[in-house]
């Protein structure tokens, strides 16, 4: 079965600063996809950015990015120039991609607090 | 709009009631999750749906059940709620995209159940 860890229970930023957050996970697939979901106080999910397992290239969306090391399992979020709005729990998800019938798996998450 | 609604937002309720979490979607899409999550902690699957008439546990052992008669619907019940169903459920659904098969997930705002 798949896992995945997040061994950061919270991580504090200062306004306009960068932080990492990290994630790693354990398949015996070589196909799937990542992923980093943000939950708001609100606590409505929402997808942050997402990375195809067979694609070399880290994927980039705006102030956030990932670092993508396949051979480590190791897929971390890289949030740039954070804002308060950041402020947030950060999931790390995989989903296998074959087998139409494949399940999201989510890490325990890490609690986000960005200071102004 | 296309999207995914839970209802209701906050619910408290006596121990021994009978409970039904709503959770609809108007987007077409064929698979449905539930997961329970506490205050700070990671999110458990459930419960999950490929399509109607179609429904499976989650990894989380859970005395709820779900049923998917329509595609739309897919309502999660409690037979007899009990202090320990206190927690956050969140509902979504997802459909694969064509190209890629990489599928997307959208999550509903959630519903936070106290038991009394």
């Amino acid at each position: 079965a798949q896992t995945v860890t997040q061994s950061q229970p919270e991580m504090s930023v200062q306004e306009a600063e960068t932080v990492t957050l990290s994630c790693t996970y354990d398949t015996s697939e070589s196909d799937y996809y990542l992923f980093w979901y943000k939950q708001p106080p609100s606590r409505q999910m929402i997808l942050v950015i997402r990375q195809e397992a067979y694609k070399q290239q880290n994927a980039t969306e705006n102030r956030f990015s990932v670092n993508f090391q396949k051979a480590a399992k190791s897929f971390s979020l890289k949030i740039s120039d954070s804002q308060l709005g950041d402020a947030a729990m950060y999931f790390c998800a995989y989903r296998s991609a074959t087998g139409a019938n494949s399940k999201l798996t989510f890490g325990k998450g890490i609690t986000l607090s960005v200071r102004p | 709009e296309a999207d995914i609604y839970q209802t209701p937002r906050y619910l408290v309720i006596g121990t021994g009631k009978k409970i039904t979490l709503e959770c609809s979607q108007t987007m077409g899409h064929d698979k449905m999750y539930w997961y329970q999550q506490d205050p700070g902690m990671e999110l458990h699957l459930i419960h999950y749906s490929y399509g109607v008439n179609s429904t499976e546990k989650g990894d989380l052992s859970s005395e709820s059940t779900v049923s998917r008669i329509r595609t739309e619907h897919f309502p999660l019940t409690l037979e007899s709620a009990r202090p320990s169903h206190t927690s956050q459920y969140l509902c979504a659904s997802s459909q694969p995209l064509a190209l890629t098969g990489h599928e997307k997930l959208f999550f509903g705002s959630g519903t936070q159940l106290s038991v009394l």
